[in-house]
This record gives C-alpha cells, sequence and structure tokens, in this order.
C-alpha cells in the first residue's frame, strides 16, 4: 500500500526566503506526482504535475522535482510571499489503468512572515 | 466555463439520518473522483468514476456509503445512518483523461467540498 509522507508538517519563514518543501512515498511505481495547496475553508488547487518519466516541471516561482527510484519529490518555492501561505499537499497517483487514483501526504502547513 | 462546484457547502446533521453530497464536474471532464479529509488527517479516496464503466469504489469506508453519477455529468455521494465518525470535508474532482492539445491531461481539478458535521 502506497505511504506519502510529508516533512516538515509546518513552516514558518520570513517573506523573500527560498524554502523547500519534501514529500517522499514507498511505492515507486508510480503513474504521476501532483502538489497542490489548500487554503483555509477551500478547496485544493493544482500547482504542478510531474509524469513518472519526468524529472521535474517548473511553474513561475515553483519548480517541483521527482526521484521515482528513490521515493521523492521536493517543492522549491522562490522569493516566498505572504500570499504563498497556506497547506502545500504532495500527492501520488498510482498505476491503475488510466484512474490515476492519488494517495495524499498529510500535507505542510507553511506560514510566510513580513 | 466554471470550475467544479460542490453543494451544499456545509451539512450539519444528526446521527442516524441519512445525507446526500453533490458534484457538478467541469463540463466535458469523464473522470470523477470523491475524497474524503478528516480532521488531522490526510484526503483518503473514496470512489472513482470514468465514463460508462464500473466504478472503482474501492475507498468507500463501509456499506453506508455509496455514489451515482447519472449521465457521466452530476455525481451524488450517499450516506446512511451517517455517524460522528463520518464528519469530515467531502472533495469531489474531476479530470480530462484525452490529450488536447498537447496540454497535461491527468490534473484532477477539485471543487470546494462540502463540511459534513455529524452531531
Amino acid at each position: 500500500k502506497q505511504e506519502v509522507t510529508q516533512i516538515p508538517a509546518a513552516l514558518s519563514v520570513p517573506e523573500g526566503e527560498n524554502l523547500v518543501l519534501n514529500c517522499s512515498f514507498t511505492d515507486s511505481a508510480i503513474y504521476n506526482l501532483q502538489w497542490f495547496r489548500q487554503d483555509p475553508g477551500k478547496g485544493l488547487t493544482s500547482l504542478l504535475l510531474i509524469q513518472s518519466s519526468q524529472r521535474e516541471q517548473t511553474s513561475g516561482r515553483l519548480n517541483a522535482s521527482l526521484d521515482k527510484s528513490s521515493g521523492r519529490s521536493t517543492l522549491y518555492i522562490a522569493a516566498s510571499q505572504p500570499g504563498d501561505s497556506a497547506t502545500y499537499l504532495c500527492a501520488v497517483g498510482g498505476i491503475t489503468g488510466t484512474a490515476s487514483k492519488l494517495t495524499f501526504g498529510t500535507g505542510t502547513r507553511l506560514q510566510v512572515t513580513l | 466555463g466554471a470550475g467544479v462546484s460542490q453543494s451544499p457547502s456545509n451539512k450539519v446533521t444528526e446521527k442516524g439520518k441519512d445525507v446526500e453530497l453533490r458534484c457538478d464536474p467541469i463540463s466535458g471532464h469523464t473522470a470523477l473522483y470523491w475524497y474524503r479529509q478528516s480532521l488531522g488527517q490526510g484526503l483518503e479516496f473514496l470512489i472513482y468514476f470514468q465514463g460508462n464503466s464500473a466504478p472503482d469504489k474501492s475507498g468507500l469506508p463501509s456499506d453506508r456509503f455509496s455514489a451515482e453519477r447519472t449521465g457521466g455529468s452530476v455525481s451524488t455521494l450517499t450516506i446512511q445512518r451517517t455517524q460522528q465518525e463520518d464528519s469530515a470535508v467531502y472533495l469531489c474532482a474531476s479530470k480530462l483523461l484525452l490529450t488536447s492539445g498537447g496540454l497535461s491531461t491527468d490534473t484532477q481539478y477539485f471543487g470546494p467540498g462540502t463540511r459534513l458535521t455529524v452531531l
């Protein structure tokens, strides 16, 4: 059974800092890996999706990497802003045909302070 | 047009009552998922619909939970004889499986969720 772990559980950084969020998974036979952010009382917003054949994806100040063999992914946020404050979730898509059922980590709660 | 919508946004019910939660996926999305997010826990998969195929119900926690998807669009998650441990945020997501213009189509788009409280 796939298990996804995110470290740290919570993180507080001053505005402008670069930071890295970590995600690890136990079964390397994955279909894809997706990073989401969740704002309080709201649904999930997809940030980046990395297919199993890819090593990284970039969008603006965000960069996500995937090392499937070691079961790790990182989300790098450059020049953090208070608006980045949210919970960041890592989710792994399993190889089940086209279902790509997601297994989620418990998230990293990020606070960016002024 | 709009993203995934869910209703109601909040639902408070008494233990033992039945509840129905509704999900309207993005138009044209062929795949639909239900997840549950309990307090202090990660999201857990409940059920998956894809077109006319039999749904994947492997994540449903008990036979009190059921879901259907009518006409390949709107889905309803029903919880019978609710228990306090059913209290959670129930999230729906949809996905387009066919490639289009080279854009990634594996992304699941989530609705805002329904917060269910069982007293």
